[in-house]
Parts: C-alpha cells; structure tokens; sequence
C-alpha cells in the first residue's frame, strides 16, 4: 500500500541554518510526491512537487529531488528564516487522494 | 481565481451534539473534494472524498458522515459527536477527472472543533 514517513520533529534551528526534512515512501508504482506546509492556524498549502524520478521541485529557496532508488524526496533549504516557522507535510498521490505523513514542526529562532 | 471557504474557523460542541461543517469552492467546476482531519500531534487522516455530486467515499468508519448537495458544497455532519472527534478539519478540492494524477490539494482554513 501506500505511505509515507516523515522524520519526526520538533526541529529547531536558528536562522540562517541548512534545513533537511528527511521523507521516505512506500508505493505502488511512481507517484507524484508533495510538500505541503502549514503555518500557525491556516489550512495546508502546497510548497512544492515532483511528478517523476529524478525531477526536482523547488518554491521560496526550498528544493526536494524525487530519488527513486531511495524512495526518498527530502526537503532542504540552505538558510532559513524566522518565516519559515511551520509544519511541513510530505506526501504522495494516490488514486484518488494525498498520503500525508505526519507532519515536522520546525522552528527558527532568530 | 479558484478559492476554497470553510466555516466555521472554531467550534465548542457539546458530547452527544450534532454537527455541520461546511466546504464550498468557487472559480471552478466538477472540482474532486476531500474531508481531512489533523488530530493534536498527528498527521492528517482522509475522511471522505467525493468525485461528484451525491458521490461519497468513506475511508474510515466512523460516526461522521459527508454529503455533497451541489458541485461545489461539501458539508461534514455528524448526529452526535464524541470526545474523540476532537481535532482540526480540513477541507479540500483538486481538479476533476481531467486533471490528472499530480494535481494537487488546495486547502481551505480549516476548523478547529472542541467537544466538551
């Protein structure tokens, strides 16, 4: 079946760090995979996505690469900022819905 | 531009009270639309899906049910709630059939429900 698995948090870091959010999957097949975000109180938005191997997305300095010998889509930043502070979601695309895993909550102290 | 409301934001119920959330897109049409539920410390659990009006998918058994009167409505009910429905709904939309597989979720705002 379908999963995914998220490394889990807190993480803290201060500002200006290296960020990586290790995310790993199980599927059938090769599905799309996303990062999704969530700040303080809000509904989940969508970061970024990779729809094949070795394609990588990327949106506001943040970067994954689909690696499908690893199963892997790592999230990574080269220097985070105070904004940055959220819950951030890896998932994969079903047939007819997201896979979320549960989630990593960073924060960034100035 | 598409965009996705969700009310209310919070909600303090009562145990053994009913529910209604409510979901509605605008700016698009035979939208694919999702119920999700975020519990404290927890990832996100997908309660139904519809692909069409009057086209309702459970994917976990439960005393919530979901129903879809128009396009782009997605209502969330239950006749009475439990401590354990606790917890942070989210509602969703991607494109239809045609959007393919890589089409993302767009969510709304969510709410934050207390039974008490």
């Amino acid at each position: 079946g379908n999963s995914v698995t998220q490394m889990e948090g807190p993480v803290t870091l201060s500002e200006e760090a290296f960020l990586t959010i290790n995310c790993t999957y199980t599927a059938t097949g090769y599905p799309s995979l996303f990062w999704y975000v969530q700040y303080p109180g809000e509904g989940l938005q969508l970061l970024l996505k990779a729809t094949k191997a070795d394609d990588k997305g990327s949106n506001k300095g943040f970067e994954a690469t689909y690696r499908k010998e690893t199963t892997s889509f790592h999230l990574e930043k080269g220097s985070v900022q105070v904004s940055d502070s959220a819950v951030y979601f890896c998932a994969l695309m079903g047939a007819n819905n997201l896979f979320f895993g549960t989630g990593t909550r960073l924060t960034v102290i100035p | 531009s598409q965009t996705i409301h969700q009310w209310p934001a919070t909600l303090v119920q009562p145990v053994g009270s009913p529910l209604s959330l409510e979901c509605t897109v605008e700016g698009t049409s035979n939208p694919n639309l999702y119920w999700y539920r975020q519990a404290a410390g927890r990832g996100l659990q997908l309660l139904f899906y519809s692909v069409g009006i009057g086209q309702i998918s459970s994917e976990v058994p439960q005393n919530l049910s979901a129903s879809r009167p128009q396009d782009r409505q997605f209502i969330l009910s239950s006749k009475k709630l439990l401590l354990s429905d606790s917890g942070f709904y989210l509602c969703a939309w991607s494109i239809g059939l045609q959007g393919g597989m890589d089409s993302p979720l767009h969510f709304g705002n969510g709410t934050r429900l207390t039974v008490t």
